[in-house]
């Protein structure tokens, strides 16, 4: 299995609502990521977990709260977004360690805040 | 100035030419190296790894690396219509456990 599953792919939200993303691979990759990407710009990181532990958080609003179950699962909580926030969700894995390969990113998805 | 800068685009060559990829990054410390392909309204898939200096070729696609300029470039020969898409190049210090992306270059290649 060589794929990052994320569902939703479409998912349309209110302000009050509360929703969750979430991402699974079988690939071994023990280290996960969450991405936000805007039209027309890179990929955002958001949280970074390496061994089933958060190790990067960029500075986050805590509306969005990252989960990683076990090492095959990545979640990400939403509460109170905003407007603004609607943008393209994108989960990746890959190896860790040095010389570790490249992302494998999920299809992502597509977030809208009304 | 930003971390990782890709030249401006958007790039256009005709069906069957070289399309010349260009990137450049900051931090010395940076190990690996990737390149992503990123269709209009889909995911960034990976490409291309380097993680040595010289070249790595892999089908149509060659990657260039210079650490000592700290450039790296993607070479596509003989361009296809289904090559039309961005391109992300993306930097990686293994320390700080993640990549940092350049802003993508948009290849158009026509017909």
């Amino acid at each position: 299995d060589t794929e990052v599953t994320q569902t939703p792919k479409h998912l349309v939200m209110g302000m009050t609502n509360k929703k969750s993303l979430k991402c699974e691979q079988h690939m071994g990759h023990r280290a996960m990521y969450w991405y936000k990407q805007k039209a027309k710009k890179p990929p955002e990181l958001m949280f970074v977990y390496s061994y089933e532990k958060l190790s990067i958080n960029e500075s986050v609003p805590s509306r969005f709260s990252p989960e990683c179950p076990n090492s095959s699962l990545l979640n990400l909580h939403l509460h109170a977004l905003q407007p603004e926030d609607s943008a393209l969700y994108l989960c990746a894995s890959s190896q860790e360690g040095q010389g570790a390969g490249g992302y494998t990113f999920g299809s992502g998805t597509r977030l809208t805040v009304v | 100035q930003k971390e990782v800068e890709q030249n401006s685009g958007p790039l256009s060559v005709p069906e069957g030419a070289i399309a010349s990829l260009n990137c450049t990054y900051s931090d010395r410390g940076s190990q690996s190296f990737f390149w992503y392909r990123q269709y209009s309204g889909k995911s960034p898939e990976l490409i291309m790894s380097i993680y040595s200096n010289g070249d790595k070729e892999d089908g149509r696609f060659t990657a260039q690396l210079n650490k000592a300029s700290q450039y790296v470039s993607l070479l596509i020969r003989d361009s296809q219509p289904s090559d039309s898409a961005t391109y992300l190049c993306a930097v990686k210090d293994t320390n700080a456990g993640k990549s940092t992306f350049g802003d993508g270059t948009t290849l158009t290649v026509k017909p």
